[in-house]
């Protein structure tokens, strides 16, 4: 069954805690993303990669960091430093540059508590 | 800088009523113009997309329609069902760009009544 898997689907996060989200792919998709979802706020790029081993900054990367040591994933790690981090976190993938439809996991729901 | 502006913010239609979700993009680049739908609590999932090289297509009940000299392009739901209720982004992607990634609008909340 292909797909995006995220992990988890909720997470609680304690002030000045760092924690990971996970993303895994089983599509063979070159690129990988991961987006912040507020309401009222749309979709906001955090970082992206485009290969194995390189990422770019995306609009709000401040606060957070990434690994694309794999093709299949692409942890995000939401750190200490990122001062509102409660939200929707969405990993997505296409297939490479350019190449049209991007395909969405199912989230993770990140609460500061 | 917003470079896809969608509005309404939300969107309120009866049953059968004809749904209408506007963006505007200021990059004469962007050559992809994709629709998401995204249901509560759920990722989102390509509707519907166009190319500059037409001016509508049209999906079902799901017609893109695009206007390359005003930089815009919008969503319409003929028969709109309570199913349709969502929230809708449109999108916009320069494909030939050296760092490809795709700009969101903020979307759209749309509920259809029964």
């Amino acid at each position: 069954d292909g797909g995006i898997t995220q992990s988890p689907k909720y997470l609680f996060r304690k002030e000045g805690q760092n924690v990971t989200l996970s993303c895994e792919q089983n599509l063979n998709h070159d690129a990988m993303y991961w987006y912040r979802q507020d309401p009222g706020q749309g979709l906001r790029l955090i970082y992206y990669s485009q290969i194995v081993n390189d990422f770019q900054k995306g609009d709000i990367a401040e606060g957070y960091s990434v690994s694309r040591e794999k093709k299949e994933s692409f942890p995000l790690t939401v750190t200490s430093a990122q001062k509102n981090p409660t939200a929707f976190y969405l990993c997505a993938t296409t297939p490479g540059a350019g190449a049209g439809e991007a395909f969405f996991g199912q989230g993770t729901r990140l609460t500061v508590v | 800088q917003q470079q896809v502006k969608q509005s309404p913010q939300s969107l309120i239609v009866q049953k059968g009523g004809i749904s209408i979700i506007n963006c505007a993009y200021e990059n004469t680049a962007f050559d992809y113009f994709p629709w998401y739908q995204q249901f509560p609590g759920k990722g989102p999932a390509l509707l519907i997309a166009i190319r500059p090289d037409v001016s509508e297509k049209k999906e079902g009940r799901f017609t893109i329609s695009f206007n390359k000299s005003a930089k815009q392009f919008s969503l319409h739901i003929m028969d709109s069902q309570p199913g349709d209720s969502a929230t809708y982004f449109c999108a916009a992607e320069n494909s030939g760009g050296s760092n490809y990634k795709l700009t969101f609008g903020k979307g759209t909340l749309l509920t259809v009544n029964p």
